[in-house]
């Protein structure tokens, strides 16, 4: 059984601090991952992809990936209230179907208090 | 507005009913997805299509019967479906289904079945 497993939350950080959300995966074949942030009643919508070893930074966002560890995670620097959301982990690895298929994590829930 | 729209937003409907989901994508995609959202549950695949052709079908009851008539439209046609079938169900579109490949997300169907 191919998890991803992310810590529930909440979590909360003041506004202005780093937010630091962690994903462990099961599938040591995986080899693309992505964060999605979903607003409540809303659709996720992709906030980084990663491939390979090491950081990768968008704006305020950083994502960090450790093969060997099995896990990636993201940062988000001068968190604002607006970044108050779930952040979906998933990952995608070379089984299922023909070419693998996005495993999910359950999401963990960050609220940036004002 | 990611270019996958997802009509209806919201249905409530009785065991006995039947009704369809309709998904329309408008990024020149090839691939389709469709996914159930369930409260404290991660995102699960229901099935992917890849150039019409239905690639992945993840164990799912047979009273969801997807549709793919072409590569911009998708449909879920829902029969005599239970109470614990009540959740968001999204639709997603990517260039094709490798891994690399990020997927876009329509805003779903919230459904409630009594």
């Amino acid at each position: 059984q191919k998890e991803v497993e992310q810590n529930s939350g909440p979590l909360s950080v003041p506004e202005g601090a780093i937010a630091s959300l962690n994903c462990t995966y099961s599938d040591r074949g995986s080899q693309s991952f992505f964060w999605y942030r979903q607003y409540s009643g809303k659709s996720p919508e992709l906030i980084m992809s990663i491939y390979s070893n090491g950081d990768k930074e968008d704006g305020r966002f950083t994502a960090q990936l450790n093969k060997a560890s099995q896990y990636v995670s993201l940062l988000i620097r001068d968190s604002q209230p607006s970044d108050s959301a779930t952040y979906l982990c998933a990952v995608k690895g070379i089984y299922g179907g023909s070419q693998g298929n996005l495993i999910f994590g359950k999401g963990t829930k960050l609220s940036v208090k004002p | 507005e990611t270019g996958v729209t997802q009509t209806p937003r919201h249905l409530v409907m009785g065991m006995t009913n039947k009704k369809s989901l309709k998904c329309e994508q408008h990024l020149g995609h090839n691939a389709m997805y469709w996914y159930k959202q369930s409260a404290k549950k991660p995102l699960e695949l229901m099935f992917v299509y890849s150039l019409e052709e239905r690639v992945e079908n993840n164990s799912v009851p047979s009273r969801f019967s997807p549709e793919c008539p072409n590569s911009s439209h998708l449909f879920l046609h829902l029969h005599t479906l239970q109470p614990e079938d009540s959740a968001l169900y999204l639709c997603a579109s990517s260039q094709d289904s490798r891994e690399w490949n990020i997927q876009y997300f329509g805003a779903g169907t919230r459904l409630s079945v009594l």
